[in-house]
């Protein structure tokens, strides 16, 4: 069985410029939730998706959008990059289905983002 | 709405030391309660989860945690500490059904010392 996996593991954009960052969750899973950690503080949920459309958004713009693939595979865009958005990207895999793990999320190692 | 409440970013022990973590909730729903760990430069790893039934509940690498629904609390317990138990804890709450949002507390650090 194979883990969330998340790349790149870093990354150095500069303001207002775009980013993807790519996520596959872990095997049997068809629910992808990212979450954004800056600095010294814990975890905020951005979006979930699940069944390939977004299922749940938190207190983040618009510039941060989202893909969930057939594979449930996943990405993360964030368009007009600004120095808060300096921070470490986590994804986090989970199974709706019931009779799989519906009870966890599993994360990966996360995409650390720099803005200059 | 939930939310998370950690008392204490920094916490202190000695090996072999007990260590307290803790962790009070706000929920309007059942919780389910959870604790990852995260090791410098990595992603969260899940300690131990509360859904229903047994409040005591067992996680890896000996610690435990108890859902004390009176209390509204789900602190995180080890008896004795290890060197390699030096971390960030985060608890987390979510609504019935693990796969719902995540909402974290603000994270404990915890420094073991000889």
């Amino acid at each position: 069985e194979t883990g969330v996996t998340q790349s790149p593991t870093h990354l150095i954009k500069t303001r207002g410029q775009q980013v993807t960052l790519r996520c596959s969750s872990q095997s049997g899973h068809n629910t992808v939730s990212w979450y954004q950690q800056a600095l010294g503080q814990g975890p905020q949920f951005i979006f979930q998706y699940y069944r390939e459309e977004e299922n749940g958004r938190g207190n983040f713009p618009p510039r941060f959008s989202g893909l969930q693939f057939p594979n449930y595979s996943s990405e993360l865009n964030v368009n007009a990059l600004e120095l808060d958005d300096s921070a470490l990207y986590l994804c986090a895999s989970s199974s709706r289905t019931s009779g799989g793990d519906t009870d966890t999320q599993y994360f990966g190692p996360g995409t650390r983002l720099t803005v200059l | 709405a939930q939310s998370v409440t950690q008392l204490g970013s920094h916490v202190s022990v000695s090996e072999g030391a007990l260590v307290l973590l803790r962790c009070n909730y706000s929920s309007s729903v059942p919780p389910y309660l959870f604790w990852y760990v995260q090791y410098p430069n990595q992603g969260l790893q899940l300690l131990l989860k509360y859904t229903t039934g047994a409040t005591l509940v067992k996680g890896i690498n000996g610690f435990e945690a108890e859902f004390k629904k009176s209390e509204t609390s789900f602190h995180l317990t080890k008896p004795s500490a290890h060197m390699s138990d030096a971390a960030e804890y985060f608890c987390a709450v979510s609504k019935s059904g693990g796969y719902n949002k995540l909402i974290f507390g603000a994270g404990t650090r915890l420094a073991v010392h000889p």
